[in-house]
């Protein structure tokens, strides 16, 4: 009973490297988020997949991209990590567009950029 | 634009005693509302939503909430508090006149004393 898996847990980047945050679900839901998480901050969207083959942009798109590889999966990928970019990443899938019975998430990714 | 505040960082009250956690929302229209329950080191866990109908929602772990459109507001309650309910919770609202994305609160810790 996975549910939401989100790989690694933990990630130390340089400024400037790259990396892609994967992010598959086993519920067989349409839409999937990715959020990331500041002290104080709350939850902030960063993209979304509505449905398989689409994806929009949330409330802080800049410097990061997505692929909605397939149904399951939805990787976040940073080309140019900031340290501005150091949070918990947040994968998340709903059945519908915007999640009208709920969100079920991942455990997360701890992301430092030095 | 849609907003959530969730007025205070920190609750703190004794077990037993019942506990309120509040949350005040700003949509256009008729808004889908949320909370969540963050325990250290894991992902957002689903509590209870109002879509529409009754305003007092029950949830899981005998929390509820009561819609108010006058005072939009959307405040969390428990009648008897446990030490175990210590944890980060979250009020997300959702216009759904406004596309797909949802949006969290900063977040309030509460804190149960035994």
């Amino acid at each position: 009973n996975a549910g939401v898996t989100q790989t690694p847990k933990f990630q130390v980047l340089k400024t400037g490297q790259s990396m892609t945050l994967q992010c598959a679900q086993d519920m067989n839901h349409n839409s999937m988020y990715w959020y990331r998480q500041d002290p104080g901050m709350g939850l902030r969207l960063i993209y979304y997949s509505a449905s398989e083959g689409t994806t929009d942009k949330g409330e802080v798109p800049n410097g990061y991209n997505v692929s909605r590889l397939n149904k399951r999966e939805f990787s976040l990928r940073l080309e140019s990590a900031a340290p501005s970019q150091t949070s918990v990443y947040f994968c998340a899938s709903s059945e519908t567009p915007g999640g009208i019975g709920g969100y079920t998430f991942g455990s997360g990714t701890r992301l430092t950029v030095v | 634009a849609q907003s959530v505040a969730q007025p205070e960082d920190q609750v703190n009250v004794a077990e037993g005693n019942p506990l309120t956690v509040k949350c005040t929302y700003s949509v256009s229209g008729n808004p889908y509302l949320f909370w969540y329950v963050q325990y250290p080191n894991r992902g957002l866990q689903f509590l209870l939503k109002y879509i529409t109908g009754d305003n007092l929602v029950k949830g899981s772990y005998g929390f509820e909430a009561e819609f108010n459109k006058s005072q939009t507001s959307f405040h969390l309650k428990k009648p008897s508090a446990l030490v175990s309910d210590s944890a980060l919770y979250f009020c997300a609202v959702r216009d759904p006149s406004g596309g797909f994305k949802t949006i969290f609160g900063a977040g309030t810790r509460l804190f149960v004393k035994a």
